[in-house]
């Protein structure tokens, strides 16, 4: 079965420092990846999608980057906020349905 | 609404009871999931409807698990004879459907079984 992995650890950053997520997976081959923010005790919210024939997509300070080689996504926040606090997932798709990791938590120092 | 809207959004319960879960999803959205979340982990895939079709239930832990959506609107996942492993936050998203794979979360049912 597909197998979609996040660095458990959380990630300590200053603000105003870009953020770097990663997102590992094995036994898959996704039409598409998505990134959402999960805050404690909320539903999670989607930020971006990529699909697989796509190397990198921008949404303001958001950055998405998908490898189907080397089967990684990273996902960039520049010029980080404390308010980009959060947990972040990512979830690989295809057909509409799609499989989550277990989501890395970002703090951002002020 | 504007939003998926889940209810109750607590529920407690002893051990070997039913619980019902409801689901209100966007209007217009073909697209339902049901996922599950354990403490500190991700989210757990149980079940996915489309439209008309088949659900798939690929997902789903046991045969003490099951879920409709009537009119294509509403979902309900119901578990039966309760287990203490059955605790976690249950959520429901919906998505346009075909074309469209943002998928619109609720704020979960936090299921504690007791």
């Amino acid at each position: 079965s597909q197998k979609i992995e996040q660095n458990s650890e959380a990630l300590n950053i200053q603000e105003g420092k870009t953020a770097t997520l990663t997102c590992n997976y094995t036994n898959y081959s996704p039409a598409y990846l998505q990134w959402y923010r999960q805050d404690p005790g909320r539903g999670p919210v989607f930020l971006l999608l990529i699909r697989e024939n796509e190397k990198e997509k921008r949404k303001e300070r958001l950055k998405v980057t998908f490898d189907t080689t080397l089967k990684q996504s990273l996902f960039h926040i520049t010029a980080s906020q404390p308010a980009d606090s959060a947990t972040y997932l990512c979830a690989l798709g295809s057909f509409n349905k799609f499989y989550f990791g277990s989501g890395t938590k970002l703090n951002v120092k002020p | 609404g504007a939003g998926v809207s889940q209810s109750p959004s607590n529920k407690v319960t002893e051990k070997g009871k039913d619980v019902e879960l409801r689901c209100d999803p966007i209007s217009g959205h073909t697209a339902l999931y049901w996922y599950r979340q354990s403490l500190g982990q991700g989210l757990e895939f149980l079940i996915y409807f489309q439209g008309n079709s088949a659900p798939d239930k690929s997902g789903l832990p046991s045969d003490r698990f099951s879920a409709e959506r009537t009119g294509g609107s509403v979902s309900t996942l119901t578990i039966q004879r309760t287990q203490q492993e059955d605790s976690a936050v249950y959520l429901c998203a919906s998505s346009p459907g075909t074309g469209s794979t943002e998928a619109f979360f609720g704020q979960g049912t936090r299921l504690t079984v007791v």
